[in-house]
């Protein structure tokens, strides 16, 4: 089975902090994602990465920045953290065709920004 | 535990009937799709996905129906369970050679004992 991890289940951060949300997936999958979701506005991707050193910015990547150094993890980092941040964060990570890819989800970090 | 929409249609059915959730997609191009299932607090699990070579496809207790030429997906879940309560959503691969996946908003299943 797939299994993708993300480091906190709930986290709470004050305004201006550096915060950052790690996942991890153990299925050697080239592709990686990370989304907020938000009540009435559903999944919008934030950023995602094809290759390790690789990073393409999604549909709403302003005020955040990832990193992915090991095929393994992909880091998503809120540079100075903001209220509107406040949102649950899901990542996933698919196999690495084009296209026709399923999309693996972790259990989602809350992250409450105060 | 947490909402994943506050507007979210609602389908509610009695344990032990068939459920049926309808998803319109958007593309026409889109050749991939894929039915995730959200429970509060947690986040999408994959129950199925289809490619538009097929009509249907058959899981453990679930079917999807791909229906082109309107553009619409349903997902059937038989013999409706308690665990089954949760939010629903479809997503298309939009047709292109992106890694993209096109998310639906999502419908709530509630399921009565």
């Amino acid at each position: 089975d797939v299994k993708v991890t993300q480091s906190s289940r709930y986290l709470v951060k004050r305004t201006g902090e550096k915060v950052f949300l790690e996942c991890v997936q153990d299925m050697d999958h080239e592709n990686m994602f990370w989304y907020r979701q938000d009540p009435g506005l559903g999944l919008r991707l934030i950023y995602f990465s094809y290759d390790v050193k690789m990073k393409e910015k999604g549909d709403i990547p302003e005020g955040y920045s990832v990193s992915r150094e090991k095929k393994e993890r992909f880091s998503l980092i809120l540079e100075s953290a903001s209220t509107n941040q406040t949102s649950m964060y899901l990542c996933a990570s698919s196999l690495g065709g084009r296209g026709t890819d399923t999309q693996y989800f972790g259990p989602g970090t809350r992250l409450t920004v105060l | 535990g947490e909402s994943v929409g506050l507007h979210l249609p609602t389908l509610s059915v009695q344990e032990g009937d068939n459920s049926i959730i309808n998803c319109a997609y958007s593309n026409s191009a889109s050749d991939y799709f894929i039915w995730y299932k959200q429970e509060s607090g947690k986040g999408p699990q994959f129950i199925i996905d289809i490619r538009s070579n097929m009509d249907k496809r058959q899981g453990q207790r679930v079917t999807v129906l791909l229906n082109k030429t309107v553009k619409h997906l349903s997902l059937q879940i038989a013999a409706t369970q308690p665990g089954d309560s949760a939010v629903y959503f479809c997503a298309e691969n939009n047709g292109d050679s992106s890694y993209k996946l096109i998310f639906g908003s999502g419908t709530r299943l509630l399921v009565r004992p």
